[in-house]
């Protein structure tokens, strides 16, 4: 089974910054990567899919980049509304979480 | 609009069977795409439960297919999952939720979740 690890698991910023989270496959996953943003008490929202392909509707400070095992979502400036969790995700399987918050 | 709701009840004792229904509203299941399953305990991670398409076809995590069962129901636009002898660590919120295919685990509309506490 595919193993994704994310990196930081907490992340502490500002508005305006720019913020990096990193999500590493266990073996070469090609381009199959999403990245989901969950904000408490509510289901997640799909972001990217296929590494970098941006879903509809979604803000253009959110890139992501990435191919075979290393992949990364970028928010260009972090605005308020994006402070929660964000989750990686290769088929079947999620990566555990960045927690971004407020610094 | 893509709307899905779960509903079931929300308190389920251990070794019993744990039953969710998704209702869909806005796009016919019988179109196309797959509609899944996902849980998330409290606290923690999310993890794929298993898919169906409107045919009947399913396909399953293999670490929890020995006691899940997803069905569909085309009349009704709606889907169901059932988990059977659950135990405490079957808590959680679980979410219904679109995604394109067999092997496209992208899940593009998600209904809002419902929390499923296993206990006497």
């Amino acid at each position: 089974d595919i193993q994704l690890t994310q990196s930081p698991s907490f992340l502490s910023a500002s508005v305006g910054d720019r913020v990096t989270i990193t999500c590493r496959a266990s073996q070469g996953i090609s381009s199959y990567l999403a990245w989901y943003q969950q904000k408490p008490g509510k289901a997640p929202k799909l972001l990217i899919y296929a590494a970098s392909t941006l879903q509809s509707g979604v803000p253009s400070r959110f890139s992501g980049s990435g191919s075979g095992t290393e992949f990364t979502l970028t928010i260009s400036s972090l605005q308020p509304e994006d402070f929660a969790t964000y989750y990686c995700q290769q088929l079947q399987n999620f990566g555990g979480g960045t927690k971004v918050e407020i610094k | 609009q893509v709307q899905l709701q779960e509903s079931g009840p929300g308190l389920v004792k251990p070794s019993e069977t744990l039953s969710l229904t998704c209702a869909v509203s806005g796009y016919s299941i019988s179109s196309g795409y797959y509609w899944g399953w996902i849980r998330q305990p409290p606290g923690k991670g999310l993890e794929w439960i298993g898919s169906i398409y409107h045919s009947g076809s399913t396909y399953y995590n293999p670490s929890l297919k020995s006691r899940v069962t997803i069905s569909v129901d085309t009349s009704k636009n709606q889907f169901s999952l059932k988990l059977s002898s659950v135990t405490a660590a079957d808590t959680a919120v679980y979410y219904c939720a679109r995604h394109p295919g067999f092997g496209e685990l992208i899940f593009d509309y998600w209904g809002q979740g419902t929390l499923v506490t296993v206990s006497s």
